[in-house]
């Protein structure tokens, strides 16, 4: 069975530091990776996704994720946080069936 | 609508009554999903449908839940004799493609007094 373990409930960084959001996962087959955010009270999008090919993906707003098949992970980064970047943070796993897993989610909350 | 649409926003509603949270997927999307969110939690499978057949239910918590999508589209979510633990953001997704990313709706806030 498949699993997404985000260790880290809540981290808080000042602007412009950086920051890594840790991901691993459980899961016997080829799995698709992705990262969703969720700003207060709206849905989640996604952040980012590995689907196949480069290990290393990137979003419009200067995230990244690497996968990393030997240690199952699938961290998120930001070299340099804004305030604006303060939210819920989601990582997800499928195997390329139906079944989407989520993990608990970290709080990124950016200080002043 | 270009996004996945959620009815209603918020519900509140007493114990024991009957509720029923609408979703409209993005058109085209023949997959279509609800999770449950509770505070602080991530989301959490209730049913999966391809087309208009529930392919996996094995989320629903009980028998008091249950989804239809009669058409291959709408879907609704229906709550009987709803409980105080019931009270979560009921999320709708869909996706138009095997493996790739599912897309939300701003979900349905049910608070049940």
């Amino acid at each position: 069975a498949q699993s997404v373990t985000q260790l880290d409930s809540q981290v808080p960084v000042f602007e412009e530091a950086p920051v890594e959001l840790r991901c691993n996962y459980s899961s016997s087959v080829s799995v698709y990776l992705f990262w969703y955010v969720q700003y207060p009270n709206q849905g989640l999008q996604l952040l980012l996704k590995y689907l196949s090919g480069s290990t290393l993906v990137e979003s419009i707003n200067g995230f990244e994720a690497e996968f990393n098949k030997s240690q199952t992970s699938f961290h998120l980064r930001k070299p340099s946080v804004h305030i604006s970047d303060t939210a819920e943070y989601f990582c997800a796993v499928s195997s390329g069936t139906y079944k989407y897993i989520f993990g608990t989610g970290t709080r990124l909350k950016v200080l002043a | 609508g270009a996004g996945v649409s959620q009815t209603p926003s918020n519900k509140v509603t007493e114990k024991g009554k009957y509720v029923e949270l609408r979703c409209d997927p993005i058109s085209g999307h023949t997959a279509l999903y609800w999770y449950r969110q509770s505070l602080g939690q991530g989301p959490e499978f209730l049913i999966y449908f391809q087309g208009t057949g529930a392919a996996d239910d094995s989320g629903l918590p009980n028998d008091r839940f249950f989804a239809v999508r009669p058409e291959g589209s709408v879907s609704t979510l229906k709550i009987q004799r709803t409980e105080r633990g019931d009270s979560a953001v009921y999320l709708c997704a869909s996706r138009l493609d095997r493996g790739g990313e599912l897309f939300f709706g701003e979900g349905s806030r049910l608070t049940v007094l």
